[in-house]
């Protein structure tokens, strides 16, 4: 069965500083793998994804993350946090059935100034 | 073009009585995905619809939950009989098909009283 942990319920950096947000995936197959960002009352927005290729991923607002299946992690890393970054994280893992999403249970990110 | 919307924004609703969630996905989008969140935690996936196939149902909590899906264009996830443990954010996804990113509606905060 596939699942995502995510480490960290809540992080908080001040607002420069660099951003890491862990995910850690269990799959039994090629998974594809995603980050989505959760703005306050708002929907769920696609930051980046995983499929095939190139494992280090960039994506909007300079986040990126690295895939690496060794570790079976893709964290979420960002140089510089700026105050707009405060929100919730998701990292999804997408079952290969129909591609319903697991999700983690999510880490709130907060920047201090 | 327009997203994915959900309505209403909001409902509150007494224990016992019966709700129903409305999805209107992104226009040619074949898959369509509810999912819940709790306070606090993760997305929990409910059903997926692709089509004209027969809905994946695995998700659903109880037999008190349900949906339908008129061809490739609305949704509703209708609660019966609702319980305070019901109380959570509703989301809707869509995806085009062949395409890996699901795209998710604002949400429908359902509160039991």
């Amino acid at each position: 069965a596939q699942s995502v942990t995510q480490l960290g319920s809540h992080v908080s950096v001040s607002e420069g500083a660099l951003v890491l947000l862990r995910c850690n995936y269990s799959s039994s197959v090629p998974p594809y793998l995603f980050w989505y960002v959760q703005y306050p009352n708002q929907g769920l927005q696609l930051l980046l994804k995983y499929t095939t290729g190139a494992t280090l991923v960039k994506g909007i607002n300079g986040f990126e993350a690295e895939f690496k299946k060794s570790e079976t992690s893709f964290h979420l890393t960002k140089p510089s946090a700026h105050m707009s970054d405060a929100a919730e994280y998701f990292c999804a893992v997408r079952r290969n059935q129909g591609g319903k999403l697991i999700f983690g249970q999510g880490t709130e990110l907060s920047v201090k100034p | 073009g327009a997203g994915v919307s959900q309505s209403p924004s909001n409902k509150v609703t007494e224990k016992g009585k019966d709700v129903e969630l409305r999805c209107d996905p992104i226009s040619g989008h074949t898959a369509l995905y509810w999912y819940r969140q709790r306070l606090g935690q993760g997305l929990e996936f409910l059903i997926y619809f692709q089509g004209n196939s027969a809905p994946d149902k695995s998700g659903l909590p109880s037999d008190r939950f349900s949906a339908e899906r008129t061809g490739e264009s609305v949704s509703t996830l209708t609660i019966q009989r609702t319980q305070q443990e019901d109380s959570a954010v509703y989301l809707c996804a869509s995806r085009s098909r062949g395409q890996d990113t699901q795209y998710f509606g604002p949400g429908t905060r359902l509160t039991v009283l």
